[in-house]
């Protein structure tokens, strides 16, 4: 089956640090492959996406590369700051499962102090 | 930009009550998910629906838990008798593209069983 696994956290940064959470995948098909963020108290919000192999996903500063080869899918931002402080999570979403369910792994939480 | 409504925002119910949680998702989305969240991590698929039935559903939702579409636009998640470890977020999502492009999660129902 699918399965999405993400670095351990919890990370602690300090505010300008580089960023970088590590995500690997296995899937049976060709998956999607998502970053969501969940801020305090809040849902998740699709962070940004990428649908086949060497797409770049990003926003807000933040990116992701397909990598089929070593089926991974790391996060990265140059300068994080305070309010990028939320639990992050990856996510999988595989065509060859029925209407498009997807896996998420168990979120990092990042912390940045100023 | 539309969003995913859901209601109650926190629902405290005793042990073996049943409980209605509501979610009314964009509104030219086809398929439609819900999930859980307990401890503010691990996020865990419950169902996905889609042309007014069930397209898949996990271990999780067993004959307790039902979803319906009851008039359009709202889409329920009923659980018929609670019991202490259904206590987690809720969320409701949905999505254009069999979640093959991401969702749109709601802000979540929070449920606390006594």
């Amino acid at each position: 089956g699918n399965s999405v696994t993400q670095m351990e956290g919890p990370v602690t940064l300090s505010e300008e640090a580089f960023l970088t959470i590590n995500c690997t995948y296995t899937a049976t098909g060709y998956p999607s492959l998502f970053w969501y963020v969940q801020y305090p108290g809040e849902g998740l919000q699709l962070l940004l996406k990428a649908t086949k192999a060497d797409d770049k996903g990003s926003n807000k500063g933040f990116e992701a590369t397909y990598r089929k080869e070593t089926t991974s899918f790391h996060l990265e931002k140059g300068s994080v700051q305070v309010s990028d402080s939320a639990v992050y999570f990856c996510a999988l979403s595989d065509l060859n499962t029925n209407a498009g369910k997807s896996t998420f792994g168990d979120g990092t939480t990042l912390t940045v102090k100023p | 930009e539309p969003e995913v409504t859901q209601t109650p925002s926190h629902q405290v119910t005793q042990m073996g009550q049943e409980v209605i949680l509501r979610c009314v998702p964009i509104s030219n989305h086809l398929y439609f998910y819900w999930y859980r969240q307990i401890l503010g991590q691990k996020v865990e698929f419950l169902v996905s629906f889609y042309n007014n039935e069930i397209s898949e559903k996990s271990e999780i939702f067993d004959d307790q838990f039902s979803v319906e579409r009851p008039d359009g636009s709202n889409f329920t998640l009923k659980i018929r008798s609670t019991k202490l470890e259904d206590s987690a977020m809720y969320f409701c999502a949905s999505s254009d593209g069999q979640g093959y492009y991401g969702y749109t999660f709601g802000s979540g129902t929070r449920l606390t069983v006594v």
